[in-house]
């Protein structure tokens, strides 16, 4: 089964901190993607990268940016928190060959 | 634009009953369909994919069907347990290739009690 790793399952940071989510998959998949989940909303992309150092924006990308450095993990940045940032941050991999497998999750508040 | 509804937006039901949670969907092109469940602070988990020629997909307990052409989706859960009380979420594929865009719908919000 193809695991995706969040390093974290919740985090509590300050307004203007620079935060970092990490993301790790176990496959050679060359796909990973970062969505957020918010209260009727549902997910929305935030980015995507297709392979290393390849990254695309998604449909919410402000406030936003990636890394990929390798091909197993994929790192979502907020270069300065706001309160508006507050929520699930899904990292997923795959595509229509494979299916998409998502990550437990990282539940971030900004305070 | 690409949309996907789904209905109702909770629902309770008592263990052991069946129920069936509806997706409808504007997206085109559609390349397949895909119900999840994701239980409360967890990541969502494939329960079925269905493709424009498959009209039903079972599961265990979970059975899919997809009209394509009146563009509507339905998962049916038999025989309730405590355990399918978690968010269902119906999510639609547009377009082709690998990294082809997904349109999640906001999930229907099961809660099934003793």
């Amino acid at each position: 089964d193809v695991k995706v790793t969040q390093s974290s399952r919740y985090l509590v940071k300050r307004t203007g901190e620079k935060v970092f989510l990490e993301c790790v998959q176990d496959m050679d998949h060359e796909n990973m993607f970062w969505y957020r989940q918010d209260p009727g909303l549902g997910l929305r992309l935030i980015y995507f990268s297709y392979d290393v150092k390849m990254k695309e924006k998604g449909d919410i990308p402000e406030g936003y940016s990636v890394s990929r450095e390798k091909k197993e993990r994929f790192s979502l940045i907020l270069e300065s928190a706001s309160t508006n940032q507050t929520s699930m941050y899904l990292c997923a991999t795959g595509g229509t060959v494979y299916g998409y497998t998502f990550g437990s999750g990282t539940r971030l508040t900004v305070v | 634009k690409n949309q996907v509804e789904q209905s109702p937006q909770s629902l309770i039901i008592l263990e052991g009953k069946n129920c069936t949670l509806q997706c409808n969907y504007t997206v085109s092109p559609f390349s397949n369909l895909r119900w999840y469940k994701q239980d409360t602070g967890r990541g969502p988990v494939s329960l079925t994919i269905m493709t424009f020629s498959e009209n039903t997909k079972s599961n265990g307990r979970y059975t899919a069907t997809l009209d394509a052409d009146t563009k509507q989706s339905s998962l049916h859960i038999t025989a309730s347990q405590l355990s399918d009380s978690a968010s269902y979420i119906c999510v639609v594929s547009a377009g082709g290739g690998a990294t082809n865009k997904l349109i999640f719908g906001t999930g229907t919000l099961l809660a099934v009690q003793p």
